[in-house]
Formats: structure tokens, C-alpha cells, sequence
């Protein structure tokens, strides 16, 4: 089955600096990617995606990038800020088959 | 108005009680999950239903029983509570098969097994 993993389990940064989560999936049949943000006591709550025939997607200050060959796909999220503190997840799943598999999440900390 | 309710939020129970939390949606979705988040926040799949009919079980004890009467509800029943069993469960709904979409989640429900 389908293994994601994720770094770092936990991120620090000062605010108004960039912060990267990079996660890497076994299964090469995976063709979805979507990232989701959990704050504190909340629901996750899905904030980007991307699929497999798409190398970069941009929303604001949030990025995903993906790299079919070497599996990876990474959230790049520019001028934090104390709000962006949550824990993030990124996730695989393939087309047709009802299963998302998580990564262990990121606890990110954005410091003013 | 709430895409995925479930109830209830917290539940407290001792040890080998029986207890059941339920989930329902009303975006049409096809596609329901009960995930469980354990306190170093992985989230683990469980169950997963299309149209009222299990898809996925992922090597879940077989004291958890999940029962969906129709598509909009899935519900689950655990017995025999046990301590390792502590952690929020979250209901969740997706579109149905064939694509991948967003899956939206409940509030969670916070189980603590005393």
C-alpha cells in the first residue's frame, strides 16, 4: 500500500519567513496530492492540492510543488505569519480508489 | 448549517462499555471515512464507504463496527472499549468514485477510555 512521509515533524520560523514541508509517496499510481491544515482542537481543512500532470500549483502565499520521478511533492508557504501556526498534512491517494493516505503531519510555529 | 456533523464531541467511558459515534453529511457526497487521530496527531484511515457499501477496511480490531444506513450517515459502534482505544475520531465525506476530491471533516470526536 501507499507510504507517505513527511518532514519536519516540527518547524519554527520567525514571521515573514518562508517555511518548507517536503513529503515523499512510494506508490507510483498516486496521482493526488492535497495538503491540509489542522489548528489547534479544529478539523483538518484542505488548503491546496495538485495533481500528478501539474509540476507546480500557487494560491497566494502557499505553493505545492511535485515531482513525479523522484516522488516527492513539497508546501512552500512565503511571509508566515502567527496565524499559519498549525500542524500540516500532506497526503497521496490514486484516482478511483477511496483511500487518502496521510503523512505524519508537520507542527508548524510561526514566531512574531 | 454544517457539511459533516458528528456526535457527539466529547465522550468520557470506562473500560469495556460499549459506544457509538455518529456522522452524517449533506453535501451528496458518495464517499465516507472514519479516520482516528492518535496524541501524536497521525491520522489513520479505518473505514471507508461508497454508496452505503465498505471499501476499505484497513486492519481495524473487529470490535469496531462501522454501519452506514444510507449514503448520508456512517456510524460507529465500538465495543468492549479499551484504553488504547483514547483518541479523536474524525468523520469525513468525499465525492464519489473515480475522482479525487477534497475530503471534508467533522469537528472530531474526543474519546477518553478511563
Amino acid at each position: 500500500g501507499e507510504n507517505v512521509e513527511q518532514h519536519p515533524s516540527t518547524l519554527s520560523v520567525q514571521e515573514g519567513d518562508s517555511a518548507v514541508i517536503k513529503c515523499t509517496y512510494s506508490d507510483s499510481a498516486s496521482n493526488y496530492f492535497p495538503w491540509y491544515k489542522q489548528e489547534l482542537g479544529k478539523r483538518p481543512q484542505l488548503i491546496i492540492d495538485i495533481r500528478s500532470n501539474v509540476g507546480e500549483k500557487k494560491d497566494q502565499r502557499i505553493a505545492v510543488t511535485l515531482n513525479k520521478t523522484a516522488k516527492h511533492f513539497s508546501l512552500h508557504i512565503t511571509e508566515t505569519q502567527p496565524e499559519d501556526s498549525a500542524v500540516y498534512f500532506c497526503a497521496a491517494s490514486v484516482t478511483g480508489y477511496q483511500k487518502v493516505t496521510f503523512g505524519t503531519g508537520t507542527k508548524l510555529q510561526v514566531i512574531p | 448549517d454544517t457539511a459533516v456533523s458528528q456526535t457527539p464531541k466529547y465522550l468520557v467511558t470506562q473500560m469495556g462499555n460499549d459506544k457509538s459515534i455518529k456522522c452524517e453529511q449533506n453535501l451528496g457526497h458518495d464517499t465516507m471515512y472514519w479516520y482516528k487521530q492518535d496524541s501524536k496527531k497521525f491520522l489513520k484511515i479505518m473505514f471507508s464507504y461508497n454508496n452505503k457499501e465498505l471499501i476499505i477496511n484497513e486492519t481495524v480490531p473487529n470490535r469496531f463496527s462501522p454501519k452506514s444506513p444510507d449514503k448520508a450517515h456512517l456510524n460507529l459502534h465500538i465495543n468492549s472499549l479499551e484504553l488504547g482505544d483514547s483518541a479523536v475520531y474524525f468523520c469525513a465525506s468525499s465525492e464519489g468514485t473515480g475522482t479525487n476530491t477534497e475530503a471534508f471533516f467533522g469537528q472530531g470526536t474526543r474519546l477518553t477510555v478511563v
